[in-house]
Order: structure tokens, then C-alpha cells, then sequence
């Protein structure tokens, strides 16, 4: 079943703005995460929260998490034509290390 | 080796045939994970390994599906009878113990039932 759901389904942006993409889920989690996916093969992990957390940076990336909504975001910072790619959120939930995988945001950073 | 490795990178099979996909973990990693994605959908789950563990089938779509993993390395999906609907990538992941760390992607399969 679907846990995280990404929004919105889709966001195209200018090169040099900010992406903002949001994740929501259902049940109580161990730990959210956020990965990227180019050209519908592999997907690349970009960096993990854990539940006891509310906010962790990476390099241009910013992920806050708020258990009490059961929300998270991804903040991608002065975007690159590059950043364009599907964007995914996924959670590992109470007692269980698989992964429960949204269906994802696919940015569009235009030149 | 330095990633997780899948073959084929592409498979296109005649309906009702039988196919094997292989994925070979990070060595020394001891979850590994397949993943099936339809065009433009998320990711569905379809079986864990942990080490010695029995292995998480719960989401196997039908008994056409099964997986095994040799040695606690090397990972075979296969698919009996295969149907258009199976066609897919799949995925395969290995993360390093299973404990909610990040994992590593293949570059997958694509399965093409025709």
C-alpha cells in the first residue's frame, strides 16, 4: 500500500530558484528519506531523517520532518538544469527496515 | 564490487516464457531489496533479504513470482509464465544491514512482455 505521497506530481521551476516538494505519510515511521531518480532507472539516496529529527542539511538540499503531521519536506536550494529528475520519499516504518516508496515529484529546472 | 549491479539491463520476452533477473549487492552488504516500477509510478515492493532471515515475500503479486538469494550475495527474480503486465523495471537494492540506512540502487532491469 502507498505510504508517502509526494506533492505535487509535478513542478518546473527557473534555473537559480528554490524547489520545494512535500511528502506525507500514514503511519509511524523510523526514519524518512528522500531519493532521486533520472531517467526512470536507479535511484540515488540523497539523505535520510531520522524520527527523532526535525530538520538536517545537505550540501543545497534542506529536509525537515514533522511527525505530528506526519510531513516532510525537501528544500532544493538555488537550482541547477541539472536538479531535473523524479524526486522521491520514502519511510521506513515501525518494526520493519523495506522501504515504502511514494509515487513521486518530477522537477523540471529549466535553463 | 563498487555498486549494485543488475543484468540484463534489458530483457524483452515473449508472453507466457519464464525470465530470470539477476542482482549482485555491494559486497558485504547484508539486506537486498527488489523493486518493481511501472511507467511513471512510484516503486512496489516485492521482497527483502536479511541476512539468514527468512525472507519478507509480502509483496510478491502472484506465485508467478519468486526470488532467492545464494550465498548471501548474489539475488535471482523469476518470473514463470511472464504477462504483459509484468512488464516493468525492476529494481534491485542492498543497504548495509538493514537498519534503516540508505540504500544503494541498481541501474535495473527493464522487462518488455510482448
Amino acid at each position: 500500500s502507498q505510504q508517502g505521497e509526494e506533492d505535487p506530481q509535478a513542478l518546473s521551476i527557473q534555473e537559480g530558484e528554490n524547489a520545494t516538494m512535500n511528502c506525507s505519510y500514514k503511519t509511524s515511521i523510523n526514519n524518512l528519506q528522500w531519493y532521486r531518480q533520472n531517467s526512470g532507472r536507479g535511484l540515488v539516496h540523497l539523505i535520510l531523517i531520522r524520527s527523532n529529527e526535525r530538520e538536517k542539511h545537505s550540501g543545497r538540499l534542506r529536509v525537515t520532518l514533522d511527525t505530528s503531521k506526519k510531513s516532510s519536506s525537501l528544500l532544493i536550494t538555488a537550482s541547477r538544469a541539472a536538479d531535473t529528475a523524479s524526486y522521491f520519499c520514502a519511510t521506513a516504518q515501525g518494526g520493519s527496515e523495506k522501504l515504502v516508496f511514494g509515487k513521486g515529484t518530477k522537477l523540471t529546472v529549466n535553463p | 564490487g563498487a555498486g549494485v549491479s543488475q543484468s540484463p539491463s534489458n530483457k524483452v520476452t515473449e508472453k507466457g516464457k519464464d525470465v530470470e533477473l539477476r542482482c549482485d549487492p555491494i559486497s558485504g552488504h547484508t539486506a537486498l531489496y527488489w523493486y518493481r516500477q511501472s511507467l511513471g509510478q512510484g516503486l512496489e515492493f516485492l521482497i527483502y533479504f536479511q541476512g539468514n532471515s527468512a525472507p519478507d515475500k509480502s509483496g510478491l503479486p502472484s506465485d508467478r513470482f519468486s526470488a532467492e538469494r545464494t550465498g548471501g550475495s548474489v539475488s535471482t527474480l523469476t518470473i514463470q509464465r511472464t504477462q504483459q503486465e509484468d512488464s516493468a523495471v525492476y529494481l534491485c537494492a542492498s543497504s548495509l544491514d538493514g537498519t534503516g540506512t540508505g540504500y544503494t540502487f541498481g541501474s535495473g532491469t527493464r522487462l518488455t512482455v510482448v
